[in-house]
């Protein structure tokens, strides 16, 4: 059964970096088959798409956050990161770590349960 | 970016009731479209993916159809679990995915 949790501070201040985890158990974050991606969900802008990376560290970012993003694997740990620079009140939302669809096309079968990040001084 | 968006934006119903939710794109998206359920506090729940085969293990009430850029979710015989609001995604493109901004479905 796989599961996902994220995990990290859920208080940053603006302009500041935030730094989330993902931790997966059930499934390698080295499998072939999979990428493993970060989406977010705010009042103002609903569900967003963030990025995703693939085992061998390919990744894909939305181009309105991709000059902020970095994700990175830890296969020893068999998690994924994300982080995300020079925040703002804007990036305030519950970020979702996922796993895209082993079917190669950009749908997520599996997601985490959700952590709330909230930027504030 | 390809804009999604649903109608309605609140739906109330009674359980028992047949559910139409519309989803649209800006442009053709053929049928790279998915479905989620997104309940309160917990996070969405795939439901449809290529505008009409549904997931393992959802209820075969839940139905999807459609192509290029109008598309509907249909519920076919409303249940007290299904109260929750759904959200429309396409993937014709990565670059990048995008979301509708979600239908509720209340409690009449």
């Amino acid at each position: 059964q796989l599961q996902l949790q994220e995990s990290g501070p859920g208080l940053v201040k603006p302009s500041e970096t935030l730094s989330l985890t993902c931790s997966v158990s059930g499934d390698s974050i080295n499998s072939r088959i999979y990428y493993w991606g970060w989406i977010r969900q705010s009042p103002g802008k609903g569900l967003e798409y963030i990025g995703a990376i693939y085992y061998s560290g390919t990744t894909y970012f939305n181009p309105s956050l991709k000059s902020r993003v970095t994700i990175s694997l830890d296969t020893s740990k068999n998690q994924f990161s994300l982080s995300l620079t020079s925040l703002t009140a804007a990036d305030t939302a519950v970020y979702y770590c996922a796993r895209r669809s082993g079917s190669g096309w950009w749908y997520f079968d599996s997601w985490g349960q959700g952590f709330l990040v909230t930027v504030s001084s | 970016d390809i804009r999604m968006t649903q109608s309605p934006s609140t739906l109330s119903a009674s359980v028992g009731d047949r559910v139409t939710i519309t989803c649209r794109a800006s442009e053709s998206i053929s049928d790279w479209l998915a479905w989620y359920q997104q309940k309160p506090g917990k996070a969405p729940k795939l439901l449809i993916y290529r505008t009409s085969s549904l997931e393992s293990g959802v209820p075969s009430r839940f139905s999807g159809s459609g192509f290029g850029t109008e598309f509907t979710l249909i519920i076919k015989s409303l249940q007290p679990d299904d109260f929750a609001t759904y959200y429309c995604q396409q993937y014709v493109t990565y670059s990048p995915i995008t979301f509708g901004p979600g239908t509720k479905v209340e409690i009449k």
